[in-house]
Parts: structure tokens; sequence; C-alpha cells
């Protein structure tokens, strides 16, 4: 079945690092994928998407790029701030929303 | 995009007991899902909430259990029923605007629930 599998954190990096979480998808056909982002306290946020392959999904300084051939959306952003910290989700579009186990990113100043 | 919000924002409840979660969406939404967030894990869907009908339950999860209500294309509530410890969670539920498509989901922020 359709499946998602994120890199594990915590990810701990100090303010203006670059940032990459992994993201790699098993599914049939290509179905759309997204990033959503949860602050703490607060429920999810769709952070980007991105809905056919080789589109790049960008938002507050996030990318992520849709490659099917290595099934991945990567989340990327040259110079994280400290009010990025979150719990990071990727996810696909199957039968239903089908989210990785998330990645927390703490930064620090 | 769709606002959504939930009551009770959270809750600490003694097992056996139930409490019902309500989900307002600012606009109508063709469908409305239901989550559960465990500690320290990612999201498991319950069930997806559909307007006129019964909903429609995941693996591992029963009527009985979490009875859904979807009474209009704006409005949503789970009961969880009979609570124990197992059942803290952080229960969030969202919307769909695009008709019969899972392409693209807003969420609510949550309802915390502690079961003691």
């Amino acid at each position: 079945g359709d499946s998602v599998t994120q890199m594990e954190g915590p990810v701990t990096l100090s303010e203006e690092a670059f940032l990459t979480i992994n993201c790699t998808y098993t599914a049939t056909g290509y179905p759309s994928l997204f990033w959503y982002v949860q602050y703490p306290g607060e429920g999810l946020q769709l952070l980007l998407k991105a809905t056919k392959a080789d589109d790049k999904g960008s938002n507050k300084g996030f990318e992520a790029t849709y490659r099917k051939e290595t099934t991945s959306f990567h989340l990327e952003k040259g110079s994280v701030q400290v009010s990025d910290s979150a719990v990071y989700f990727c996810a696909l579009a199957g039968t239903a929303l089908i989210f990785g186990k998330g990645t927390t990113l703490s930064v620090s100043s | 995009s769709a606002v959504i919000s939930q009551k009770p924002s959270r809750d600490i409840c003694q097992r056996g007991t139930s409490l019902t979660i309500q989900c307002q969406v600012d606009s109508q939404v063709t469908m409305m899902f239901w989550y559960r967030q465990q500690p320290g894990q990612s999201l498991t869907l319950i069930a997806t909430a559909n307007q006129g009908s019964e909903a429609t339950y995941e693996s591992g999860f029963v009527i009985d259990k979490f009875p859904i209500s979807r009474p209009n294309l704006t409005f949503s509530t789970l009961t969880v029923s009979n609570m124990s410890p197992e059942d803290s969670s952080i229960y969030l539920c969202s919307g769909s605007p695009s008709g019969g498509s899972y392409n693209e989901q807003f969420f609510g922020p949550g309802t915390r629930l502690t079961v003691l």
C-alpha cells in the first residue's frame, strides 16, 4: 500500500543554517505530495504542495521538488529561523492523506 | 482556504466517560475527516464524515467507540466513548473542499484529550 517515510529527528540547527528533511514515498501512480507543519500547541498547517512530477512547491522560504525518479519530496530551506521550530509532516494523497511520522525541528539563536 | 475551529481545545476526563468534540468550518466542504495523533506519533485517520450518511471508518476504529455525526456541510462531531487512558491523544478534524478528492485538507487546531 501507499506509504511515506521521513527522516527521523529531532533535527537541531543554529539560526541561518541550511535545512533538509528527507521524505520518500511508495505509491501507485503519481499522487499529490504535501508538507504540513505543526507549531507547538497548534494544529497542522499546509506548508506547500506539488501535484505532479518535477513540480516545485514553495512557501515561506521552504521548497520541495516532486522527484518521481527517486520517489522523493525533500523539504529544504536555505536559512532557518527560530520561528521555524516545529514538527514537519510529509504526506501523500492516496485513497486518503497518508502522513509520515513527522520530524521535529529545533532552531536555536 | 477554509478556517476550521474545534471545541473544546482541551479536556481532562475520567475513564469510563464520553466526550464529544465539535468541528466547525467557515465554509461548505465536501469531505470532513477525523484524525487521532497519539503522543509523539503521526496522524492516523479515524473516519471520513459523510454528510447525510454514516461515517466511513478505517481499520481498527469502530462506530460504537467513535460515533460521528455530520448534519450539514459545515459541521461535524466526534464522540470518544467509554474512555480509557489509551484514548489520551490529540483529535483533529479536517475538511477538503474538493469534491471526491483528498488532495488538500485544512485542519482544525485539535482537541487535546487526557484521560485519567
